[in-house]
Order: structure tokens, then sequence, then C-alpha cells
């Protein structure tokens, strides 16, 4: 089973604009990471925030973690054409395992 | 895509044959994985190896088969038991095995005909 799930599925914005993408999941974490796939290719891994941080940023990047809640959000802030990807959050769900979302799909329009 | 290449890109196969994957780093990293990913989903864990001369399932890993004979290497044959192998197979690897990002390969997309 999925341990993280992202949201909304598909999101669909104007450059310049900001996109927030949100993942839960169901158990305890040690960290939690995002992740960029671009169209057939391989995931880039973009920010790694850890249960005891409640917000990091990277960039035009920010990522908070709520573990109360068992969610996190991806913001990324003025976005560009080039930032259209999937992405995709993953925990640890077990030792040097990672349990990946099925993914949010973004497309940043000209 | 960093020092993880896999090949080749696109690979089809007829139904009962087996087929292996290639995946291999030069980023001297002692863990590597490999996962597969269906239309719209997220990946999921087949086989991973901590270390040269082991490897240990994952959660899908029925159908496939996997050898960590070089540290460099990691292929991955997907047999003819595997019901249904049409997929994109992505390879990662870590430098140690405690360490949490992954690094991944292009990806190899198989199709059975």
């Amino acid at each position: 089973s999925q341990q993280g799930e992202e949201d909304p599925q598909a999101l669909s914005i104007q450059e310049g604009e900001n996109a927030t993408m949100n993942c839960s999941y169901k158990t305890s974490i040690n960290n939690l990471q995002w992740y960029r796939q671009n169209s057939g290719r391989g995931l880039v891994h973009l920010i790694l925030i850890r249960s005891n941080e409640r917000e990091k940023h990277s960039g035009r990047l920010r990522v908070t973690l709520d573990t109360s809640k068992k969610s996190s959000s991806l913001l990324i802030t003025a976005s560009r054409a080039a930032d259209t990807a999937s992405y995709f959050c993953a925990t640890d769900a077990g030792p040097r395992q990672l349990t990946f979302g099925s993914g949010t799909q973004l497309t940043v329009l000209p | 895509d960093g020092g993880i290449t896999q090949s080749p890109k696109y690979l089809f196969r007829k139904e009962g044959q087996n087929v292996t994957l290639s995946c291999e780093q030069n980023l001297n990293h002692d863990a590597m994985y490999w996962y597969r990913q269906d239309p719209g989903q997220g990946l999921r864990l087949i086989y991973y190896s901590q270390i040269v001369n082991d490897f240990q399932k994952g959660d899908i890993a029925e159908g496939y088969s996997v050898s960590r004979e070089k540290k460099e290497s990691f292929p991955l044959t997907v047999t003819s038991a595997q019901k249904n192998p049409t997929a994109f197979y992505l390879c990662a690897s870590t430098p140690t095995v405690a360490t949490d990002t992954q690094y991944f390969g292009p990806g190899t997309r198989l199709t059975v005909l």
C-alpha cells in the first residue's frame, strides 16, 4: 500500500503563479522527501524535511511538515514553464526503503 | 540522472520471454534499488541491494529476479512469471544504506507485445 498520497492529482497554473501541492501519509516517519519527474525520465530529488523540522526552503521551493496531521505541502513560487512535471512525496516506510505517492501532475502554462 | 545509466531506454518483449534490464552506476554507491512505475502511479519497490552479493525483496518481487555481483551493477530480470510486465522501470542508488536521498537513472520502458 502507498504511504504518501498527493493532492491534487493534477494542477494547471499560469507562469508566474504559485503552485501548492499536498501530501498525506499514514504512519510515523523519520523524514519526508519531494521528488520531481519530467515526462518519461527518472526522478530528481528536490528537498528532504525531517520529522523534527516544520519548514524548509530551497530556492523557489518551500516545504512544510505537520506531523500531527501527517501531512506535508510543497510550494513552488513564481512558477516557470520548466517546472511542468510530476511531483512525488516519499516517506521512509521502513529501514532503507522509501514509499512514494502517486504524484501531482503540474502544468505551467506560458 | 547523475552517474546512473539504464539500458535500453525502450525494450519490447514477446509474451513468455525473459528479459534483463541493465543498471550501472559509477558513483561508488553501496545501495541500489529497482522500482516499477505504471501510468499515473507512484513507484513500487521490486528489489533492493545494500551490498554486493546481497539483496532483498521489495513489495512486488514476484516474477522478477536480480543479482549484485559487482558494486556498480544491479541487473533486473523480468521473467515470464510476471503477469503484467509492461511498465516503466527505474533504478536508483544511495551512497550508503543509511542515506535518505535516492539518485535515479533515466528509466527503461518495457512493452510486452
